[in-house]
């Protein structure tokens, strides 16, 4: 069965600093990835993903993600951090477009002044 | 992109009563809207996926005649949560799927969730 698993429930890091938020899945077949983000008492917003092709996606507010096959990861990164990134971090993955979204466990990743 | 809203945004109830939450796609025809549950500080659990004009399929574990889901329309899912109890209060969250044709694959867009607290 497919799982995604986030290392790391929370993240600490300084404005300005590199953001790096780990994900790995489990897959018999290359899976789509997603990386969403979660604001308090809101629902979720897609922040990127992969399906095919170019295996670096760019996506809002400055994050990306390379998806990387040889090590089962999709991590996400932000090169400087910004206050407003405080939030929480889902990655997640499905089979094909038309499967079942499944879902980490989350990182919540706060940002020092 | 495309939008899906939720109703209520957020729900209070007394224990033993039933509650219906609604999931709208308001701009496109969803024939698949899945239901999540998100208790705080955790991850989402998918609930069940609904298809329009079948029954839903519920994930382990989930009581489908707890948490009853009626796909009646191609742009309307609905949960019903009867007999609710404390232990249902958490975050309710739809996704509806969108076939987009010039791509030939499907999108998933999440609803903004509904917050049940049950007393």
């Amino acid at each position: 069965a497919q799982s995604v698993t986030q290392l790391g429930s929370h993240v600490s890091v300084s404005e300005g600093a590199l953001v790096l938020l780990r994900c790995n899945y489990s897959s018999s077949v290359p899976p789509y990835l997603f990386w969403y983000v979660q604001y308090p008492n809101q629902g979720l917003q897609l922040l990127l993903k992969y399906t095919t092709g170019a295996t670096l996606v760019k996506g809002i507010n400055g994050f990306e993600a390379e998806f990387k096959k040889s090590e089962t990861s999709f991590h996400l990164t932000k090169p400087s951090a910004h206050m407003s990134d405080a939030a929480e971090y889902f990655c997640a993955a499905c089979e094909s477009s038309a499967s079942k979204i499944i879902f980490g466990s989350g990182t919540r990743l706060s940002i020092r002044p | 992109g495309a939008v899906v809203s939720q109703h209520p945004s957020w729900v209070i109830c007394k224990s033993g009563t039933s509650v219906k939450i609604e999931c709208r796609s308001l701009d496109f025809q969803a024939t698949t809207m899945f239901w999540y549950r998100q208790f705080p500080k955790q991850s989402l659990m998918l609930m069940a996926t609904s298809n329009e004009g079948s029954k839903a399929t519920y994930e382990q574990g989930v009581e489908k005649d707890k948490f009853l889901i009626n796909h009646a329309s191609l742009t309307l899912s609905t949960l019903t949560v009867t007999s609710a109890h404390p232990e249902d209060s958490s975050f309710y969250i739809c996704s509806a799927r969108d076939f987009l044709a010039n791509q030939q694959s499907y999108e998933q867009y999440f609803g903004p969730g509904t917050r049940l607290t049950v007393t």
